[in-house]
């Protein structure tokens, strides 16, 4: 089974509007940290937000901010008021246990921001 | 801040060639990983090592290896490279994850930080 689940492989947005990208994980241990990365058309990645499993407040960071659902297992990031620049590939990745050493890796959502 | 640096962005080799490909970091972190990227497959882990001379098998390991002699640089070794093997290669490191504290919850909050990735084609 897919321990990371990102169902949207292009999403599209209006310039200002906001929008959620989905992400659904999988795991049996209580322990885990969720994570969002952007990864622009030059390729490098770039860490966006943390959740962790233990957290009672949802995450943000500027317009970044995860809409966490422990019941449902789901972490969606919500970027408002999109810029141009948002356009990339957005990963969800969660690490797994107290000292895990792995992370598991979506297979992406493609933003693209319409001026 | 981390840096993870690649040898190198573009790489062309051709069927047959030993690959190398390097990757050094340079915040003392215990873990490093290689990944291949491809589109619609995300990130596919092949190797990662928690120590120094320690390596582990990811999700894909066939076909490569890996070195890690010294900390800070991590080696992917492509032994005889493939057409199959075109792909985007990601180094990334982190901080070994927190030990259990029996006090409270310790979650994991330490990233995976990346290199700019090398593009490799295989002719």
């Amino acid at each position: 089974a897919q321990k990371i689940t990102q169902t949207q492989p292009g999403m599209f947005v209006q310039e200002k509007e906001a929008v959620t990208l989905d992400c659904t994980y999988d795991t049996s241990d209580p322990s885990y940290g969720l994570f969002w990365y952007k990864q622009p058309s030059s390729g490098e990645m770039i860490f966006l937000i943390y959740q962790g499993s233990y957290d009672q407040q949802n995450a943000t960071e500027g317009r970044y901010s995860l809409n966490f659902q422990k019941a449902r297992k789901s972490a969606n990031l919500v970027i408002s008021a999109s810029q141009l620049g948002d356009s990339a590939m957005y990963f969800c990745a969660m690490r797994e246990g107290f000292a895990g050493n792995q992370f598991y890796f979506g297979t992406g959502t493609s933003l693209t921001v319409i001026p | 801040d981390v840096k993870v640096t690649q040898s190198s962005r573009y790489l062309v080799k051709r069927t047959g060639e030993k690959v190398f490909l390097e990757c050094v970091q340079d915040m003392d972190h215990e873990n490093m990983f290689w990944y291949r990227q491809d589109p619609g497959l995300g990130l596919r882990l092949i190797y990662f090592s928690y120590d120094v001379k320690m390596k582990e098998k990811g999700d894909i390991p066939e076909g490569y290896s890996v070195s890690r002699e010294k900390k800070e640089r991590f080696s992917l070794i492509l032994e005889s490279a493939s057409t199959n093997q075109t792909s985007m290669y990601l180094c990334a490191s982190s901080e070994r994850g927190q030990a259990f504290d029996l006090n409270r919850a310790i979650n994991s909050n330490q990233p995976q930080h990346f290199g700019d990735g090398t593009r490799l084609s295989i002719l």
